[in-house]
C-alpha cells in the first residue's frame, strides 16, 4: 500500500527557516518525482513545487511564489523527500501536503497527476 | 502563466440532482494535462478526472469530465450525499501546475 507521511510542521516566526519531510513507502521512492502542494486556512489549493526523480536528472522546479526561499530536495537511501522553508512569511501559513507525481497513461496518452496525497502538516508563521 | 477559473463558486443542489462544474482557462490548454480532485474537510484532495475525461482508478462512473481549448466541464450525474465538498481543476505545462480556485459543491 503506498503512504506518504509529512512531518516537521509547527509554529515559526516569520523570517525563521522550518524544513518538512515527507516519508514514502509502499514503492520504489526513486523512481517517482514529488511534488509539494499548500492550502492556506479556508483557502484553495497552490502548487509549491517538485523534485524529479534521479533518472529524469533529480532536478526541481518552483512556484514563483516560493522560488528562492524554498528548496526541495530527496534522498532516495531513506525515502523521503524534503522542503527547506527559508524566509517564512505570514502567508506560508498553510497546510502543506506531499503527493507522488503518477504518470497515467491511456490510448497511447499519457499524463502526470496526483494520485496519492499525504495526510499533510500544518505550518503557521506567526510572531 | 494559465490561470484557471473555477464557476460557480459555490453550486447549491440537492441529492439526485445533476451538478455541472466549468473551468475555464487564460489560453487554450492542452486536455490531456487536465485533471480535477475533490477535497472533502480534513482530507486531502482525491484525483477524480485526468486527461480532461479520464476516471481515475475506484471513481464512479457518475463522474465525468469534458472540454477541450479553453472550457472544460465536470459532471456529475447524481448527487450522492458523499459528493458535497470541494471540487478542483488543475492543468501541468511548461513544469508547473496550476489550480482553479475551487467549486464547493454543498446540500440545497
Amino acid at each position: 500500500e503506498v503512504q506518504l507521511v509529512e512531518s516537521g510542521g509547527g509554529l515559526v516566526q516569520p523570517g525563521r527557516s522550518l524544513r518538512l519531510a515527507c516519508t514514502g513507502s509502499g514503492f520504489t521512492f526513486g523512481d517517482y518525482a514529488m511534488t509539494w502542494v499548500r492550502q492556506a486556512p479556508g483557502k484553495g489549493l497552490e502548487w509549491v513545487g517538485f523534485i524529479r526523480s534521479k533518472g529524469s536528472g533529480g532536478t526541481t522546479e518552483y512556484a514563483a511564489s516560493v522560488k528562492g526561499r524554498f528548496i526541495i530536495s530527496r534522498d532516495d537511501s531513506k525515502s523521503i523527500a524534503y522542503l527547506q522553508m527559508n524566509s517564512l512569511q505570514i502567508d506560508d501559513t498553510a497546510i502543506y501536503y506531499c503527493t507522488r507525481d503518477d504518470i497515467l497513461r491511456w490510448f497511447g496518452e499519457s499524463t502526470d497527476a496526483f494520485v496519492f496525497w499525504g495526510q499533510g502538516t500544518m505550518v503557521t508563521v506567526s510572531s | 502563466e494559465i490561470v484557471l477559473t473555477q464557476s460557480p463558486g459555490t453550486l447549491s443542489l440537492s441529492p439526485g440532482e445533476r451538478a455541472t462544474l466549468s473551468c475555464r482557462a487564460s489560453q487554450s490548454v492542452a486536455s490531456t494535462y487536465l485533471a480535477w480532485y475533490q477535497q472533502k474537510p480534513g482530507q486531502a484532495p482525491r484525483l477524480l478526472i485526468y486527461g480532461a475525461s479520464n476516471r481515475a482508478t475506484g471513481i464512479p462512473d457518475r463522474f465525468s469530465g469534458g472540454g477541450s481549448g479553453t472550457d472544460f466541464t465536470l459532471t456529475i450525474a447524481r448527487l450522492e450525499p458523499e459528493d458535497f465538498a470541494v471540487y478542483y481543476c488543475q492543468h501541468y505545462a511548461r513544469s508547473s501546475y496550476t489550480f482553479g480556485q475551487g467549486t464547493k459543491l454543498e446540500i440545497k
